[in-house]
C-alpha cells in the first residue's frame, strides 16, 4: 500500500495565481484532512472532508477551498496567492476521527 | 480555540542518554494528545498517543505522560540513538472533533553520537 499520496511534491508560482494540491488517500481511508505547514512551525488545520462535504474548518480564509471526490481523493485549491501561503501542505487520511497518516506534503513557494 | 505550547525547540543529547519534551495545552477538553516525528522532507509520523483516560503510556524506548490537572504533557525518550534525531511534535484534540489537531511549534532534537 502506497499510503497517502500528494502531487506535486514541489510548486512555484507567482503572487496573485491559483494552485491546485492534490491528494490521494491511504486504501479504506475516508477522511482527508489538510494542513500548512510554514517553515520552523508546527502543521496547522486548514480543514476536512468526509463524504465529500467539507466538515470543519481551520481559521483559513475563504481563498481557500477544496473537493473531496467519490474514490475519496481531494483537492486543495488556493486562490490569489500570498507570499505567506509559501508553506509545506500535508494531506492526512483516516477514518472519521481515527488516527491520522500523513503524506510528504507539497512544498508551495509563492514569488 | 486551543493552544499548545512545546519547549525545549531544540534539544542535544548524547547517545544513550533520555531525552524529555514538554507540551502544555490550554483547553480543559481536550481529551486525545499524540506525537509526532518529523524526518527530513517527510511529513509527520505518528509515535505514540495518550487518552486522558490514562495517566501514562509506553512502548518500547518512548513513553508519555499525562497530568490532566495541570494540562501538559510530556514525551520521554530513553536510550537514544543517532536514528532519532528528527523533529517531534506534540498535538492535541477533542474526540468530538474528529481530527482537528491543534500542534505545538516543534523541538529539534540531535542525538550526538
Amino acid at each position: 500500500d502506497a499510503g497517502v499520496t500528494q502531487s506535486p511534491t514541489h510548486l512555484i508560482k507567482t503572487r496573485g495565481q491559483q494552485v491546485t494540491l492534490r491528494c490521494s488517500p491511504k486504501s479504506g481511508h475516508d477522511t482527508v484532512s489538510w494542513y500548512q505547514q510554514a517553515l520552523g512551525q508546527g502543521p496547522q488545520f486548514i480543514f476536512q472532508y468526509y463524504e465529500e462535504e467539507e466538515r470543519q474548518r481551520g481559521n483559513f480564509p475563504d481563498r481557500f477551498s477544496g473537493h473531496q471526490f467519490p474514490n475519496y481523493s481531494s483537492e486543495l485549491n488556493v486562490n490569489a496567492l500570498l507570499l505567506g501561503d509559501s508553506a509545506l501542505y500535508l494531506c492526512a487520511s483516516s477514518l472519521v476521527a481515527g488516527e491520522l497518516l500523513f503524506g510528504s506534503g507539497t512544498q508551495l513557494s509563492v514569488l | 480555540g486551543e493552544n499548545v505550547e512545546q519547549h525545549p525547540s531544540t534539544l542535544s543529547v548524547q547517545e544513550g542518554d533520555s531525552a524529555v519534551i514538554k507540551c502544555t495545552y490550554s483547553d480543559s477538553a481536550s481529551n486525545y494528545f499524540p506525537w509526532y516525528k518529523q524526518e527530513l522532507g517527510k511529513g509527520p509520523q505518528l509515535i505514540i498517543d495518550i487518552r486522558s483516560n490514562v495517566g501514562e503510556k509506553k512502548d518500547q524506548r518512548i513513553a508519555v505522560t499525562l497530568n490532566k490537572t495541570a494540562k501538559h504533557f510530556s514525551l520521554h525518550i530513553t536510550e537514544t540513538q543517532p536514528e532519532d534525531s528528527a523533529v517531534y511534535f506534540c498535538a492535541a484534540s477533542k474526540e468530538n472533533a474528529g481530527n482537528m489537531l491543534t500542534f505545538g511549534g516543534g523541538t529539534r532534537l540531535m542525538v550526538k553520537p
